[in-house]
């Protein structure tokens, strides 16, 4: 079964560029995360999605970050314009659907590494 | 809501020497909890999780960990580490709202 895909997988841009991140989850899962994993931290919740409708955006920094998920399997993360902050590694995950305890078990993809110099 | 707490940030280890790892997470419902380990320029893989039942839950590669409600915890351990096992080990908890929420890491650097 393939797993969580991204890319790129690293990117280096100015600040007050604009980039975008495109995801791939596991066949069948339809809910789906994008995290900001900052140097030295835990990953953070950005943006959960479940099938092509948000759930929860609330620490989405919304006056620079978008995401969509248009037909309910590829996402897109997009920042524009970036800042210096914004460096770090972003992952995406995905999962199933339901009310059991395997709906908590997320799986994540490789991350892609942004540096904005 | 709820927080997890990585009480080492690192832990340097020798070779077939035991490791634990300690998480502890506040959380007013009923939670499930879950390790993951990043190696270098990959994301995160899942090493084991609490869901229900029994509260001494084993993973993969050797690793395995004791879910303590009294205690709020759920520490990680292996009894002999290799080099391979060199990597950032988190901690992470979720309720029915489906929402990981991750421990700031702990780095293991296993040496010979």
């Amino acid at each position: 079964e393939a797993g969580v895909a991204q890319s790129p997988r690293y990117k280096i841009i100015e600040k007050r560029q604009s980039v975008a991140f495109w995801c791939n989850p596991i066949s069948g899962h339809a809910t789906l995360y994008w995290y900001q994993q900052i140097l030295g931290q835990g990953p953070k919740l950005l943006i959960q999605f479940q099938n092509n409708g948000v759930v929860d955006d609330s620490q989405l920094p919304k006056d620079r970050f978008s995401a969509e998920r248009l037909k309910g399997v590829d996402s897109t993360l997009k920042i524009q314009p970036a800042k210096l902050e914004d460096s770090a590694v972003y992952l995406c995950a995905s999962s199933l659907t339901g009310t059991s305890g395997r709906a908590n078990e997320q799986f994540f993809g490789p991350g892609t590494r942004l540096t904005v110099l | 809501a709820q927080s997890v707490t990585q009480l080492d940030s690192q832990v340097p280890v020798f070779e077939e020497a035991p490791v634990e790892l300690r998480c502890n997470y506040s959380s007013s419902v009923s939670v499930y909890l879950f390790w993951y380990v990043q190696y270098p320029n990959q994301g995160l893989q899942l090493l084991l999780k609490y869901l229900s039942g029994s509260t001494l839950v084993k993973g993969i590669n050797g690793f395995e960990a004791e879910f303590n409600k009294s205690q709020t915890s759920f520490h990680l351990r292996k009894p002999s580490v290799h080099i391979s096992d060199t990597a950032e080990y988190f901690c992470a908890v979720s309720n029915n709202d489906y929402k990981l929420s991750f421990g700031a890491g702990t780095t293991v650097t296993v040496r010979a």
